[in-house]
């Protein structure tokens, strides 16, 4: 159980384009769901936090009007790199996690390259 | 201000040695703690967490950690180690607020 997808798990796209991600919980509903950002060979970092049906809440340093990011429903959430750069190429993780547990489950993660 | 540091960047032991690995922690109240394994092409797999009771917690794949609130670690040891446990490694403590602190992550290199 507790079973987190991302889609796609990889993307190449053109500099200026926008890109979408998808994360879904596959057979839990998650009221919160997380975005995390990691570099090669560096930690996760906390991008922005999501409940359903709610504004994201963003970290210091991470522009909301260019990672935007949905949370239609309990099992979904999307986040869409605007305008694409080559410094936003990165690797995108998504977690969820049910009300009530403090517990993680983490998708398997989007490798994103802007040329 | 809480904090997760572990001191290895990297370790390497050869297949069926034991293996542990260092976590500290910074944190004002009871803390609970999380280790992570991050294998290529897969998600972060939880391996175990800490959250109160027995400080000796068992998980998945053989692993388990002791929580010690007097060295403020909670290290993670397998007696006896596989090459599919290669893997970069995350102890992870929950801040409240629902947001997790990450450790900076140890690689496990499995010798044959």
């Amino acid at each position: 159980g507790a079973v987190v997808s991302q889609h796609p798990s990889w993307v190449i796209c053109k500099s200026g384009t926008s890109v979408k991600i998808e994360c879904r919980s596959l057979d839990f509903q998650a009221t919160t769901m997380f975005w995390y950002r990691q570099f090669p060979k560096q930690s996760l970092m906390l991008m922005a936090t999501s409940n359903e049906g709610s504004k994201a809440t963003y970290e210091q340093g991470v522009e909301k009007d260019k990672f935007l990011i949905n949370h239609a429903s309990l099992t979904l959430s999307t986040l869409t790199v605007t305008s694409a750069h080559p410094e936003d190429s990165s690797f995108y993780i998504c977690s969820a996690r049910t009300s009530g547990f403090e517990t993680q489950y983490f998708g398997p993660g989007t490798r994103l390259l802007v040329l | 201000a809480q904090s997760v540091t572990q001191p290895d960047i990297h370790i390497t032991v050869s297949e069926g040695a034991s293996l542990e690995l260092r976590c500290n922690y910074s944190y004002g109240a009871t803390p609970y703690l999380f280790w992570y394994v991050q294998s290529p092409g897969q998600g972060l797999q939880l391996l175990l967490k800490y959250f109160s009771g027995d400080t000796l917690v068992q998980g998945i794949k053989g692993f388990e950690a002791e929580f010690k609130r007097s060295q403020s670690s909670f290290n993670l040891r397998k007696p006896s180690v596989h090459w599919s446990d290669a893997a970069e490694y995350f102890c992870v403590l929950y801040q409240g607020a629902q947001k997790l602190v990450f450790g900076q992550g140890t690689r496990l290199t499995i010798n044959p």
